[in-house]
Parts: C-alpha cells; structure tokens; sequence
C-alpha cells in the first residue's frame, strides 16, 4: 500500500542556518505531495504542494520538488527561523479508491536563537 | 471563527466510559474525516465519509464508531475507552479534488 517515510528528529539548527528535511514515498501512479506544519497547540495547515513530476511548490521560504524517479519531495529553507520551529509532516495522497492521505511520523524541528 | 471546530478540546475519562467527540465545519466541503495522532506515528486513519449517506472505515476503525449529522457535522464515538486510546484526535475537511485537508484544532482525549 501506499506510505511515507520522511527523517526522524528532532532537528536542532540555529537561526539563518539551512534545512533540508527528506521525505520519499511508496505508491502507485501519480499521487499529490503535500508538506503541512503543526505549531505547538494548533492543528496541521497546508505549508505547500505538487501535484505532478517536477513540480515545485513553495511558500514561506520553504521549497520542495516532486521528483518522480527518485520518489521524494525533500522539504528546503535556505535560512530558517525561530518562528519555524513547529514538525512537519510530509504526505500523499491519490483521488482514486477513495481520496485518502497518508502521512509520515512527523519531523519535529527546533530552531535556536 | 475557526472553519473546523472540534469539541471538547480537552477531555479526561476513565476506562470503560462512552465518549463523545464532535466537528463541525463552515467551509461547505463533502468530505470528512478522523484522525488520530500519536507521538513518533504521524496521523492515521480512523475514519472517514464523503457525504452524508457514505460513511467508510479507515486503518485503525476497531473501537471507534462515527456518525455524519448533516454535511457539516461529523462526530467520532468511542463506545467503551482504553487507556490505548489516549491520543491527540483531529477532524479534517476537504473537497472533491482539492487535495488540500484543512483541519480542526484536535481533541486530546487522556483516558486513565
């Protein structure tokens, strides 16, 4: 069946450094790839999408590409903040069978100050 | 006012009790669906349904039930708790080929 594997954490960075956060994917066809962030206390939101191979979906700074031969959709800032520290959940999903997602475990990331 | 409201936002019980938790949303999407997060496990599936007559068992349905009032209410039972269902619980929202979920603020249900 469908799954998701992205990198354990906590990620610990300071403030202004890079994050890469890796995320690859199990599935048949041509899902959708999502990132959604969850901020202490809050429920998930949307951070960005793509929908089909070489796509990239940004916002916030933050940036990730559907690459369909090496099934992934690594999420990428270039200079993080302190405001970013929330986990991250990369996900999937396929209108077919039933619209479904499916997600990772979550990567929690710190960022210090 | 939230889009997705989830009651109550907080709740205690005891082993054995029935529980309640509810959803209601504003946004006028069809589709529905309950979440379960666990810490290290990300969100798994409870259940979920696409309209008010269509009502569907997710990945980890045993010991849940779920009922669909109207389009915008969609309610999560626990009939008898365990301590194993001691998670944080969230509600989810989405239209038919959207793709994008838009989720209530969760439950955490603590079952002692």
């Amino acid at each position: 069946g469908d799954s998701v594997t992205q990198m354990e954490g906590p990620v610990t960075l300071s403030e202004e450094a890079f994050l890469t956060i890796n995320c690859t994917y199990t599935a048949t066809g041509y899902p959708s790839l999502f990132w959604y962030v969850q901020y202490p206390g809050e429920g998930l939101q949307l951070l960005l999408k793509a929908t089909k191979a070489d796509d990239k979906g940004s916002n916030k700074g933050f940036e990730a590409t559907y690459r369909k031969e090496t099934t992934s959709f690594h999420l990428e800032k270039g200079s993080v903040q302190v405001s970013d520290s929330a986990v991250y959940f990369c996900a999937l999903s396929r209108n077919t069978g039933g619209f479904k997602t499916i997600f990772g475990a979550g990567t929690r990331l710190f960022v210090k100050a | 006012d939230a889009d997705v409201t989830q009651t109550p936002r907080n709740r205690i019980t005891k082993t054995g009790k029935r529980i309640m938790l509810e959803c209601s949303q504003t946004k006028g999407h069809d589709r529905m669906y309950w979440y379960r997060q666990d810490p290290g496990l990300g969100l798994r599936l409870i259940y979920y349904s696409f309209d008010v007559k269509d009502i569907n068992k997710g990945e980890i349905s045993d010991g849940y039930s779920v009922s669909r009032q109207a389009q915008a209410k969609f309610s999560l039972s626990l009939e008898s708790a365990i301590p194993n269902q001691t998670a944080l619980y969230f509600c989810a929202t989405t239209s038919w080929g959207a793709g994008e979920l838009f989720f209530g603020e969760g439950s955490r249900l603590t079952v002692l």
